[in-house]
């Protein structure tokens, strides 16, 4: 298994404002991802961070939109750039403890975030 | 793009009753089927993984079946209590693919 904790865990942010969430892991892992679920909508992929190299991501999401670092194995960023209210919503870092996507995957408890 | 629902989308129930809720899911490409429970400000608990047609899991009074072949899922609650209040969120992987998540099903138990 594995415990995840993110940073800030919910914000009120103005418009045109960028927002940095840390999600951090308790144990070295290979997959990482973030998610976000927007009012009445599913959990939605935006990316795969990927360590030493630049995330993946899903059709609808952009690198400038939504930077992402990771350093190494157990930390990463997602930066919400150039807010507006659309992006209110909560953010979910996970992990995949193991190799497949049959495998459990682990989610954080969620930033979430209010743009105003 | 791949289509994953979830029915109710809410429901009430009093304690003590049973409930359960359905989860559909494309039957091509099938992988696995993921349960999931999320109670407010907390993180998505993992309930079960399952790959396989007609698999049938428990954990304490939940339990889940699985039919690929026509592609559904059901999520069964015995005897519901206050603490089972939460979303109940389905995710489909089909071969070497993402997780994709249905809308979920948001259970309140009263007493």
């Amino acid at each position: 298994s594995a415990v995840i904790s993110q940073k800030p865990s919910r914000d009120i942010c103005q418009r045109g404002t960028s927002l940095t969430i840390q999600c951090q892991v308790d144990s070295q892992v290979t997959m990482m991802f973030w998610y976000r679920q927007q009012p009445g909508q599913s959990l939605t992929l935006i990316a795969t961070a990927n360590q030493g190299s630049e995330a993946t991501y899903e059709s609808g999401f952009v690198i400038d939109k939504f930077p992402i670092s990771r350093p190494n194995l157990t930390f990463s960023t997602l930066t919400v750039s150039n807010m507006s209210p659309e992006d209110s919503s909560i953010y979910l870092c996970s992990v995949i403890v193991g190799t497949g996507w049959g495998e459990t995957q682990y989610f954080g408890p969620g930033t979430r975030l209010l743009v105003l | 793009i791949l289509n994953v629902e979830q029915s109710p989308q809410s429901l009430h129930v009093q304690e003590g009753d049973s409930t359960n809720f359905t989860c559909s899911f494309p039957s091509s490409n099938f992988y696995a089927l993921h349960w999931y429970r999320w109670e407010t400000a907390k993180s998505p608990e993992a309930l079960f993984v399952m790959t396989l047609n007609g698999d049938e899991k428990k954990k304490g009074r939940i339990s889940a079946t699985l039919n690929t072949k026509e592609g559904y899922s059901y999520l069964y609650i015995k005897g519901s209590q206050p603490e089972d209040s939460a979303t109940y969120l389905c995710a489909f992987t089909g071969t070497a693919s993402k997780l994709t998540f249905g809308t979920g099903t948001r259970l309140q138990v009263t007493l």
